[in-house]
């Protein structure tokens, strides 16, 4: 059963970047999605976004810049099939970044022309805590 | 945006069905799973394409969509289901997840 495992610092500074890595333990990187979720300490989960082998890559739209007025996402997430891992950076965070992160994987069918997604594998999770 | 409701709290007793409702617009359209998340864990899939159970997890999971309300069923509770159950549904290739419904037996 493949094994996912989230990495990277467990503080980062208000208005710096955060990044995360997560490593997949077969070789199954370029067969499905990817994706990011967060959950905030006794709050829910929140989809970050996912990135497909191909280089395609879709984000949470409530992840935009507060620095402008800029639709930018504050989120890239990418992939390194050479390393079986994908990441995550996250810019100008702030306190309400502050969240358990889970990476997983995605598996994709289709039925009646509808295609579905679900997360059936996930890291164990890290924590990030934004403070000075 | 896109946004599923599901109520914070469900309550039953041992042995009883517990029902936890998400309701959406276009789950016609979309293809619910659900999520059971118990405290410091990482969620485990239960639930995925509406109704389908993955390998491992026990029969007395089901779930519907009715395309405007998805419920997922609990038939015969017991106390390792207590748990935080998430829905979740992808529109425009954008995932989402409801609140969560704290599910408490006792």
């Amino acid at each position: 059963q493949v094994q996912l495992q989230e990495s990277g610092p467990g503080l980062a500074k208000p208005s710096e970047t955060l990044s995360l890595t997560c490593t997949v333990s077969d070789g199954s990187i370029s067969t499905y999605y990817w994706s990011w979720i967060r959950q905030p300490p006794g709050k829910g989960l929140e989809w970050i976004g996912y990135v497909y082998n191909s280089g395609s890559t879709n984000y949470n739209p409530s992840l935009k810049s507060r620095v402008s007025i800029s639709l930018q996402s504050r989120v890239t997430i990418s992939l390194d099939t050479s390393k079986s891992q994908f990441s995550l950076k996250m810019s100008s965070v702030t306190a309400a970044d502050t969240a358990v992160y889970y990476c997983a994987r995605v598996s994709r069918g289709i039925h009646l022309s509808y295609y579905y997604y679900y997360m059936d594998v996930w890291g164990k999770g890290t924590t990030v805590t934004v403070s000075s | 945006s896109y946004e599923l409701t599901q109520p914070p709290s469900v309550s039953v007793s041992p042995g009883q069905t517990a029902n936890i409702t998400c309701s959406g617009d276009r789950l016609g359209a979309n293809y619910v799973s659900w999520y059971q998340q118990k405290p410091g864990q990482s969620p485990l899939l239960v639930i995925f394409q509406d109704s389908k159970r993955p390998s491992g997890i026990p029969e007395r999971f089901s779930a519907s969509n009715s395309g405007v309300t998805a419920t997922l069923t609990i038939s015969g509770a017991q106390g390792m289901d207590e748990a935080d159950y998430y829905c979740e549904a992808w529109d425009s290739n954008i995932g989402v997840f409801g609140g969560g419904t704290k599910l408490t037996v006792l």
